[in-house]
């Protein structure tokens, strides 16, 4: 079993929907967790941090369950420029943190 | 702003060649990263270091390896390159600290002939 799962989508929605995307994780002694925005053929950019009692960044909000061992990632009002793939991050501990990638969910907005 | 810099945006090189890619970080970070990604497979770590001179194995770190002789500096070498390596390569830092994010580079799109 993978370590951090993600739905790769594509999620297809019109502009001003609201969409949510989750992310699974393994391992329950992971200690921190980031959203990434990559666009095709860029490199993976920091969106958020996900903190333990969830935390909102104009349109985007990030929760974090760690009963059910997985966070997600709400945009309201979706925007055009908002098509991209969502990249969750865990880090395990394994030494130090060793960051471990899920492999993206692809979200398109049209118009 | 943090910045890592890779030293090429688009490499192309001929099967059985050493290939070496650099990468470059300006913010004193102690720790260092290379990763592959390739379509539906998502970013896989080859290696990483935590500091100067040390070196760990990532998920997939056969027929590459790193040299960190500088903090600022971490390479990724293809010992003899494959066509099986042609990928993006994504470099990324980050401070010490179960919180702290990382940062990448550009990208090297790297092509073996």
């Amino acid at each position: 079993r993978k370590e951090v799962e993600q739905d790769p989508g594509p999620f297809n929605v019109p502009e001003g929907a609201t969409v949510a995307f989750n992310c699974t994780y393994s391992n329950s002694a992971s200690q921190s967790f980031f959203w990434y925005r990559q666009d095709c053929r860029k490199e993976p950019k920091l969106l958020m941090s996900v903190y333990s009692s969830g935390n909102e960044d104009g349109r985007f909000t990030a929760q974090l369950n760690r009963a059910s061992q997985y966070i997600s990632l709400l945009i309201r009002d979706s925007k055009l420029s908002d098509s991209a793939t969502y990249l969750c991050v865990v880090n395990v501990p394994g030494g130090s943190y060793i960051p471990t990638f899920g492999r993206g969910t692809s979200l398109i907005v049209h118009p | 702003d943090v910045k890592v810099t890779q030293s090429s945006r688009y490499l192309v090189k001929r099967t059985g060649e050493k290939v070496f890619l650099e990468c470059v970080q300006d913010m004193d970070h102690e720790n260092m990263f290379w990763y592959r990604q390739d379509p539906g497979l998502g970013l896989r770590l080859i290696y990483f270091s935590y500091d100067v001179k040390m070196k760990e194995k990532g998920d997939i770190p056969e027929g590459y390896s790193v040299s960190r002789e500088k903090k600022e500096r971490f390479s990724l070498i293809l010992e003899s390159a494959s066509t099986n390596q042609t990928s993006m390569y994504l470099c990324a830092s980050s401070q010490t600290g179960a919180n702290q994010p990382q940062h990448f580079g550009d990208g090297t799109r790297l092509s073996i002939l």
